[in-house]
C-alpha cells in the first residue's frame, strides 16, 4: 500500500506558482520523499526527491516540514504543460528500488 | 538524449495468444523494471532486475508471465496465453542503484487483448 496521501485533483492558473501537498505521517528516518508526474499518455517523469532538507532543481521545489510527516512540491511558475498526474512516493534507499505509485494528484493547469 | 524504448507502442491481439514487449534499457543501466498501468489498479511492479538476474517478479502471474534478460540491452515481458484482463499499458523503467539516481521510463506498450 501506498504510503502517502494526496488530494485527488487540483487546479492552478497558468503563470502561477503550483502547490501539491502531500502527507506521509508514517515515514522512517532513513525514507526519502520522491516526486514523479506523469503526463497524458508518457510514462512517469521524476522530479525531485529529499530527505529533509528543502530541496529545488530546475523542475520544482521541494519543501519537507521538519517533522517530515508532510512535503509540499513547488511548481513555480506552471504552464500548461504541466498538466499531468503527480505522484508522491516515500522508500528507503536501499539502491534504486521499485517504485509504489498511489493514485496521485491530478494537477489541472488552466489558462 | 539518452532514452528508454519501447516496442511496440501498440498491440492488439486476441484472448490465447502469445505477446512478447520488449524494453532497451538507457546505456549502462543495470536495473530495469516492469510496471502495468490500468485505471483500476494504476501503476503497480511487475517484475525488476540488477544485473540481469530477477530480484523480485512477486507481482507477475507466474502462470502466464515471464521477464527475461538476454542481455544487459534487452529485457522481455511475454505472457502466454494472453488474458483480456492482461489489457493495460505496460512501463518498462531503468536505473542505477544510486541514491541520486532515479528511474527513467519508457513510453509504454499499449496492450488490447480482445
Amino acid at each position: 500500500d501506498a504510503k502517502t496521501t494526496q488530494p485527488p485533483s487540483m487546479d492552478c492558473a497558468e503563470g502561477r506558482a503550483a502547490n501539491l501537498p502531500c502527507n506521509h505521517s508514517t515515514i522512517s528516518g532513513n525514507e526519502y520523499v520522491y516526486w514523479y508526474r506523469q503526463i497524458h499518455s508518457q510514462g512517469p517523469q521524476y522530479i525531485i526527491h529529499g530527505l529533509k532538507n528543502n530541496e529545488t532543481n530546475e523542475m520544482a521545489s521541494l519543501i519537507i516540514t521538519e517533522d517530515r510527516k508532510s512535503s509540499t512540491l513547488i511548481l513555480p511558475h506552471a504552464t500548461l504543460r504541466d498538466t499531468a498526474v503527480y505522484y508522491c512516493i516515500v522508500r528507503a534507499y536501499s539502491g534504486n528500488t521499485p517504485l509504489v505509485f498511489g493514485k496521485g494528484t491530478r494537477l489541472s493547469v488552466i489558462a | 538524449d539518452a532514452r528508454v524504448t519501447q516496442t511496440p507502442r501498440h498491440k492488439v491481439t486476441e484472448m490465447g495468444q502469445e505477446v512478447t514487449m520488449r524494453c532497451q534499457p538507457i546505456l549502462g543501466h543495470n536495473t530495469v523494471f516492469w510496471y502495468r498501468q490500468t485505471m483500476m489498479q494504476g501503476l503497480e511492479l511487475l517484475a525488476y532486475f540488477r544485473n540481469r538476474a530477477p530480484l523480485d517478479d512477486s507481482g507477475m502471474p507466474k502462470d502466464r508471465f515471464s521477464a527475461e534478460m538476454p542481455d544487459a540491452t534487452l529485457a522481455t515481458l511475454k505472457i502466454q496465453p494472453s488474458e483480456p484482463r492482461d489489457s493495460a499499458v505496460y512501463f518498462c523503467a531503468s536505473g542505477l542503484p544510486n541514491m541520486y539516481y532515479e528511474q527513467y521510463f519508457g513510453p509504454g506498450t499499449r496492450l488490447t487483448v480482445t
